[in-house]
């Protein structure tokens, strides 16, 4: 079945304390994107990634950190996390074409106390 | 900068009504238009994806409609049901911006009654 996973689904974390959120999808897609929904703000880009070892940055990029050292994979980083970074996360890949459907994962909820 | 905009924010209907739900946007610069439902506290699920080149697309109840010139889209939903019960999401592919970004509305909360 095709499918983009993340992990975890839920997380609770104190301000400071290093957390990463991973992301796999198994459909080869090339491109790969993390998203932050918020109430009243609605999804906004995080990073995106065009293919392996390409990465750049969406709207909201401060405090993040992505990696994309498998095509697959796609984790996302808080070297630092913060109270206003307590959100809910997709990640969502693409086959590659600014015209293709995108696929998102289940969505990870980060609270930071 | 592309913006989406979702009317009405919320919809409560009664069962068996068909119903239309709006999207615009400002950029009629767009590679493709997505409609997304989204179940509370849930992730994401695809319902409808219309390509530029495209005024609509169909799928069982649903039915999508665009039209970039006036930068519009409408999801028709036939005789509802209150399994329909959702926010609805469109989202837009733009040529400006990061590559693959998609622009979202806010969304339309949609409740069905019994």
């Amino acid at each position: 079945e095709a499918q983009v996973t993340q992990n975890p689904r839920y997380l609770i974390t104190v301000t400071g304390k290093k957390l990463t959120v991973t992301c796999s999808q198994n459909m080869n897609h090339e491109y790969m994107s993390w998203y932050r929904q918020d109430p009243g703000l609605g999804l906004r880009q995080i990073y995106y990634s065009m293919n392996v070892e390409v990465t750049d940055k969406g709207d909201v990029p401060e405090g993040y950190k992505v990696s994309r050292k498998e095509k697959r994979n796609f984790p996302l980083i808080l070297e630092s996390p913060s109270p206003n970074q307590t959100s809910l996360y997709f990640c969502a890949s693409l086959p590659g074409g600014a015209s293709t459907e995108a696929f998102f994962g289940q969505g990870t909820r980060l609270t930071v106390v | 900068k592309q913006e989406v905009t979702q009317i009405p924010a919320a919809l409560s209907v009664p069962e068996g009504e068909n119903l239309v739900l709006n999207c615009s946007f400002t950029d009629s610069a767009i590679y493709n238009l997505q409609w997304f439902r989204q179940d509370p506290g849930k992730g994401l699920t695809s319902l409808l994806l219309i390509q530029s080149s495209q005024r609509e697309q169909t799928s069982g109840r649903l039915n999508a409609s665009l039209d970039k010139s006036s930068g519009r889209s409408t999801l028709y939903i036939a005789a509802s049901q209150p399994g329909d019960s959702a926010t609805y999401l469109c989202a837009v592919i733009g040529y400006g911006g990061s590559q693959g970004n998609l622009i979202f509305g806010k969304g339309t909360k949609l409740s069905v009654k019994p």
